[in-house]
C-alpha cells in the first residue's frame, strides 16, 4: 500500500491565488512527522514545512501552511497568494517512528504534483 | 558554501561499468541519507547513516549498491556493474541528527547526481 499518496499529478492556479496541493499518508505508528519539499526545474529539494503528529497545530512558515487533519490521515500544503517562482513539483513526505530511538529517519515521499503558476 | 554538496553533477556511464558518487554534508551534521529518484518519479530511500554507522541499509536496492561514511562526513555511495535501470538522479540529504532549531529533524538535500548508464 502507498505510504504517502498524492493524487493530483499537475494543477494550474493563477498568480496571487491561493492553492491547495493535497496529501494523504498511511502509517498505525502514532509517532511521525510529515514534510513538503519542493523541487524545482533545477532539481534541488528544498524544505518548505513540517508538522509532527503530536502538534496541536498546524505548522505554517510565510505563505505556506499545512492543513493537518489527523483522522483522515491528511497534510495539505496551502499556498497563499501564488506566485510565478513557486512553479515546480511539490513532494509530500513522512517520516515514521519517533524523532530519537526510531532506527532510522528515512523519509518516505508521495509522486509529487506538478504546479505551474499562470500570470 | 555551507550546503550539501555532490559531485560529480552529471556522470555519464557504459553498462558494467563502476561508478562513485560522492556527498558532502553540512558540517555538523551527524545524520546522512542517500535517496533515488528516476525520471518523473519521488525520492526513494537508500541507506542512511547515523555518524559512520548505516543502521538503516533497507533500500539498497542490490548487492551492486554499497556506501560508506569516514570521518563522520563525506560519504561515497558505489554502484557495480551499472545497468541502465540505475539511470536516475541521486540525491544525498543532512541533518543534525538532533532537534534542530525548529524543533524538527529537517533533512536538507544536496543538488544530485545524474547517472545516465548507456
Amino acid at each position: 500500500a502507498q505510504k504517502i499518496t498524492q493524487t493530483q499529478p499537475g494543477m494550474f492556479v493563477q498568480e496571487k491565488e491561493a492553492v491547495t496541493l493535497d496529501c494523504t499518508y498511511d502509517t498505525s505508528d502514532p509517532s511521525y512527522g510529515l514534510f513538503w519539499y519542493k523541487q524545482p526545474s533545477s532539481g534541488e529539494m528544498i524544505f518548505l514545512i513540517y508538522q509532527g503528529s503530536y502538534d496541536q497545530q498546524n505548522a505554517t512558515e510565510g505563505r505556506y501552511s499545512l492543513n493537518f487533519q489527523k483522522a483522515r490521515k491528511s497534510a495539505n500544503l496551502v499556498i497563499s497568494a501564488s506566485q510565478l517562482g513557486d512553479s515546480a513539483m511539490y513532494f509530500c513526505a513522512m517520516r515514521e517512528g519517533p524523532m530519537y530511538g526510531g532506527a532510522t529517519n528515512k523519509l518516505i515521499f508521495g509522486t509529487g504534483t506538478l504546479l505551474a503558476v499562470q500570470p | 558554501g555551507a550546503g550539501v554538496s555532490q559531485s560529480p553533477s552529471n556522470k555519464v556511464t557504459e553498462k558494467g561499468k563502476d561508478v562513485e558518487l560522492r556527498c558532502d554534508p553540512i558540517s555538523g551534521h551527524t545524520a546522512l541519507y542517500w535517496y533515488r529518484q528516476r525520471l518523473g518519479q519521488g525520492l526513494e530511500f537508500l541507506i542512511y547513516f547515523q555518524g559512520n554507522s548505516a543502521p538503516d541499509k533497507s533500500g539498497l536496492p542490490s548487492d551492486r549498491f554499497s556506501a560508506e561514511r569516514t570521518g563522520e562526513s563525506v560519504s561515497t555511495l558505489t554502484i557495480q556493474r551499472t545497468q541502465q535501470e540505475d539511470s536516475a538522479v541521486y540525491l544525498c540529504a543532512s541533518s543534525l541528527g538532533g532537534l534542530d532549531k525548529r524543533g524538527q529533524e529537517t533533512q536538507y538535500f544536496g543538488p544530485g547526481t545524474r547517472l545516465l548508464v548507456l
